[in-house]
């Protein structure tokens, strides 16, 4: 299962909702989809795991949502500490876990 | 606190070997199964390859264009794994996780990494 973002690139000023895609290139189970954050020289941190909860201590402006090929993480409320590259991750038999190519978030 | 430390990286010669290590603490080790993920310079994540737990029989899998080359292992005692990497090539070329399976099909726990470049 191959994984697409779209966009490539968000560029968006604070207080803007950011809205993430992640499209599979098969139906995926909704138990087996998560987004991550990476910011500069850093891990990545688990956001949403099982499309729509929280990783703890998660702030609640970050959401996920979808179902079979298409999945969306939502960033209601930009902060500046949101910059960072996102990452949807989906998890099957072979590979395990495939990510997908990630959207850049620019907050202006 | 979670702390997830790898090490072993450095610069090895096309076909060289080299050993990583990951030490973990924080969380129940023995419980997790344990994977690594490597990130190219500017590029997105991939994923390498895993150990699962003692309850799995500490089975190993990996990614198409490591296996074969690359072995995982795991020292429970010591809350520790390991990457032996053989037959290095350039494109192994990355900055190499060490992470963990959070049991709900995700990795939530992941060191700092640890940067492996080979080259002539």
């Amino acid at each position: 299962i191959e994984l697409t973002q779209s966009p490539g690139t968000l560029s968006l000023s604070p207080g803007e909702r950011a809205t993430l895609s992640c499209r599979a290139s098969q139906s995926v189970s909704s138990n087996y989809l998560a987004w991550y954050q990476q910011k500069p020289g850093q891990a990545p941190r688990l956001l949403i795991y099982g499309a729509s909860s929280r990783a703890t201590g998660i702030p609640d402006r970050f959401s996920g949502s979808g179902s079979g090929t298409d999945f969306t993480l939502t960033i209601s409320r930009l902060e500046p500490e949101d910059s960072a590259v996102y990452y949807c991750q989906q998890f099957g038999d072979s590979p395990r876990f495939t990510f997908g190519p990630g959207t850049k978030v620019d907050i202006k | 606190e979670v702390q997830v430390v790898e090490s072993g990286g450095g610069l090895v010669q096309p076909g060289g070997s080299l050993r990583l290590s990951c030490i973990a603490s924080g969380f129940t080790f023995v419980d997790r199964h344990m994977d690594w993920v490597r990130q190219a310079p500017g590029k997105g994540l991939e994923w390498v390859g895993r150990i699962n737990n003692k309850g799995q029989g500490y089975t190993t899998e990996y990614a198409a264009s490591v296996k074969g080359r690359f072995t995982a292992s795991r020292d429970d005692s010591k809350s520790s794994v390991y990457l032996q990497m053989n037959s290095l090539k350039t494109e192994d070329t990355a900055l190499y996780f060490c992470t963990s399976d959070s049991g709900y099909w995700s990795l939530d726990y992941w060191g700092q990494g640890t940067l492996v470049t080979v080259s002539s």
